[in-house]
């Protein structure tokens, strides 16, 4: 099976511009979740998606948002882009929701985002 | 916060030595995870520990959990120079409405010396 694929891989972008990163589960996952990692503040959860369904949403602004398409592929988007967001955006995938049933996540490499 | 906190930030050992790593959390919790993460790529799962359970092996790794003080440790035996890389815990905490998230925190910079 094909493990998570995240796209692009890289991504430099100027202040003011927004972004949209992509992600591709394993086959048969219908969890997808997203991750903002920065050496400062660690891995950060951004938001979860189940069946098209955001479930969970962690505690950041309303510049970032995401969606979950039939596929169970997942987008997220970051508007208005700060020098703060430079960020690994990391995307995991389960079969069922995180933390139900002892499910464990499996990564994608990540987006390794500059903002400049 | 329900972030998992682990202890200590960085640790450096020589290769054949043990690795402890040591992990706290706030709230009750379904299971907790540990994961590894080689600088800057994604995170790769190592185990799970259920919240009834105490201790769990897989290969080199042994994992003990005491909900009791809310904390679990990662103990990695004959450490190698490939153990190299960030180890996370992830405690699996009640988010409301039935359902359990995932947390991470910083992290444990491993670093075995060959």
């Amino acid at each position: 099976k094909a493990g998570v694929t995240q796209t692009p891989r890289y991504l430099i972008k100027t202040r003011g511009q927004q972004v949209t990163l992509s992600c591709s589960p394993i086959s048969g996952h219908r969890s997808v979740s997203w991750y903002q990692q920065t050496p400062g503040q660690g891995l950060q959860f951004l938001f979860e998606y189940f069946s098209e369904t955001q479930r969970n949403k962690g505690n950041f602004p309303g510049r970032f948002s995401g969606r979950q398409f039939s596929n169970s592929r997942s987008e997220m988007n970051v508007s208005t882009l700060e020098l703060g967001d430079s960020a690994l955006y990391l995307c995991a995938s389960s079969l069922q929701p995180s933390g139900v049933r002892q499910e464990t996540q499996y990564f994608g490499p990540g987006t390794r985002l500059l903002v400049l | 916060s329900q972030q998992g906190e682990e202890d200590p930030q960085a640790l450096s050992i020589q290769e054949g030595e043990n690795a402890t790593m040591n992990c706290s959390y706030k709230t009750s919790i379904n299971n907790l995870q540990w994961y590894r993460q080689n600088s800057g790529r994604g995170l790769v799962h190592l185990i799970l520990i259920r919240s009834n359970e105490r201790e769990k092996h897989s290969g080199r790794l042994r994992v003990t959990l005491d909900t009791s003080k809310k904390s679990s440790s990662l103990l990695i035996t004959a450490s190698r120079a490939a153990d190299t890389a960030s180890y996370f815990c992830a405690p699996a905490a009640y988010s409301g409405a039935g359902s359990y998230q995932l947390t991470f925190g910083k992290g444990t910079k491993l670093s075995v010396i060959p």
